[in-house]
């Protein structure tokens, strides 16, 4: 099985901040990797497909990168709304594997 | 709109049964792989179960092998999970998920405890 680590688990930011997450597949998945937003109580929310693919409707500060093993999640200047714990998923091959999650707090 | 709407869930005691169904509309539910994703408690997500459009091909976790099924009825528009030999460690909210570019669509989820 494909095993998915994000780092960091945690992170502590500020309104405005640039905030990058990243995630690493035990091997290789080409760029079938997938990003989630989720809140409190709440179902995820795709953000970015395909590594790199921002899904309809996500604002554009959220941008994704990589293949192959490492990956990265950006957003580029962050908004009050964005403060939630965020997952990578991979799709290349079962089972779906989602990495441990990382949630970003208000500094 | 586009929508998932889980249910079934509750309380049920340790070796016990449950199966949780998941209604779709809005978009074209024949068409589309689904899939069973759970959270246990302050816990992060994990994927259970998925099944093609047509049911030909059906994955499980290893954490639910044996003990859980996934179906669906096309003319109905629902996808069901049928979760057998229940445990503790069950405990967590079920969501179903559809398959476009990735998890597209997700319910509101429903809540399984397993319990004495």
């Amino acid at each position: 099985d494909i095993q998915l680590t994000q780092s960091p688990s945690f992170l502590s930011a500020s309104v405005g901040d640039r905030v990058t997450i990243t995630c690493r597949a035990s091997q290789g998945i080409s760029s079938y990797l997938a990003w989630y937003q989720q809140k409190p109580g709440k179902a995820p929310k795709l953000l970015i497909y395909a590594a790199s693919t921002l899904q309809s409707g996500v604002p554009s500060r959220f941008s994704g990168s990589g293949s192959g093993t490492e990956f990265t999640l950006t957003i580029s200047s962050l908004q009050p709304e964005d403060f939630a714990t965020y997952y990578c998923q991979q799709l290349n091959s079962y089972p779906h594997t989602f990495g441990g999650g990382t949630k970003v707090e208000i500094k | 709109e586009v929508q998932l709407v889980e249910s079934g869930g509750g309380l049920v005691k340790p070796g016990g049964s449950l199966r949780l169904s998941c209604a779709a509309s809005g978009f074209t539910f024949s068409s589309c792989g689904m899939n069973w994703v759970r959270q246990a408690p302050g816990k992060g997500l994990e994927w259970v179960s998925s099944i093609s459009s047509s049911s030909s091909y059906i994955y499980y976790a290893d954490s639910v092998k044996g003990r859980f099924t996934i179906s669906r009825d096309n003319a109905k528009n629902s996808l069901y999970l049928q979760m057998n030999s229940l445990r503790a460690e069950d405990t967590a909210v079920y969501y179903c998920a559809s398959l476009g570019h990735a998890f597209d669509i997700w319910g509101q989820g429903t809540m399984v405890t397993v319990s004495s």
